[in-house]
């Protein structure tokens, strides 16, 4: 089946960038997403990236994907104490398929 | 008003006991589906329904049973709790394809099972 792995845990200072990391199996994935959760909610859409792009912009937010090696990632720019939060990418094949989760804590 | 609106928020329950979660929405949306989360394990499929007559098994159905009562409601069931579906449980609903299938989550429930 669809396996998307991801780090379990981030630490930067608030005003430093931040990278989560995803790689994922499914070649034919036609969307790929990044989910925000804060603690106590469910999950929100941040971004996500079309399979024919390779990089997206969204304010503070870039999405990196690398088709060849599986890889997406998703950089927040200046990163404040509200971006501490799990960040789950997944893709979509047939069905939505999580990674495991990063849990991002931003240090003031 | 919340878009898919889950309950109970919370509940405990013991060992061997029946319990439904409710999911309703009011997005429009054909397609339903319940995940669990656990802890560094991310979100897992359980079931999913793309129309009121259409019932599938997702990753981990064993244990668990679904109901879509009417386009905007789908319950998941547990016939016989037991502590290993101890997780915080989330609804989503998605449009049809074809279409962007960003999906709208609802707060979740949290189930503990003693």
């Amino acid at each position: 089946g669809e396996d998307v792995e991801q780090s379990l845990f981030l630490s930067v200072r608030e005003g430093d960038s931040s990278v989560i990391n995803c790689t994922y199996t499914d070649s034919s994935s036609t969307y790929l997403y990044w989910y925000k959760q804060e603690p106590g909610a469910g999950l929100q859409l941040l971004t996500y990236i079309f399979s024919n792009m390779d990089m997206k912009q969204d304010q503070r937010l870039t999405v990196l994907l690398n088709k060849k090696d599986k890889h997406l990632s998703l950089r927040i720019a200046d990163t404040q104490t509200g971006d501490s939060a799990i960040y789950f990418c997944a893709e979509m094949a047939n069905n939505l398929f999580f990674g495991t989760g990063t849990r991002l804590t931003v240090i003031p | 008003d919340a878009d898919v609106t889950q309950t109970p928020r919370n509940r405990i329950t013991k060992t061997g006991k029946r319990i439904m979660l409710e999911c309703s929405q009011t997005k429009g949306h054909d397609r339903m589906y319940w995940y669990r989360q656990d802890p560094g394990l991310g979100l897992r499929l359980i079931y999913y329904s793309f129309d009121v007559k259409d019932i599938n098994k997702g990753e981990i159905s064993d244990g668990y049973s679904v109901s879509r009562q009417a386009q905007a409601k789908f319950s998941l069931s547990l016939e016989s709790a037991i502590p290993n579906q101890t997780a915080l449980y989330f609804c989503a609903t998605s449009p049809s394809p074809g279409l962007f299938s960003g999906y709208t989550f609802g707060s979740g429930t949290r189930l503990t099972v003693v």
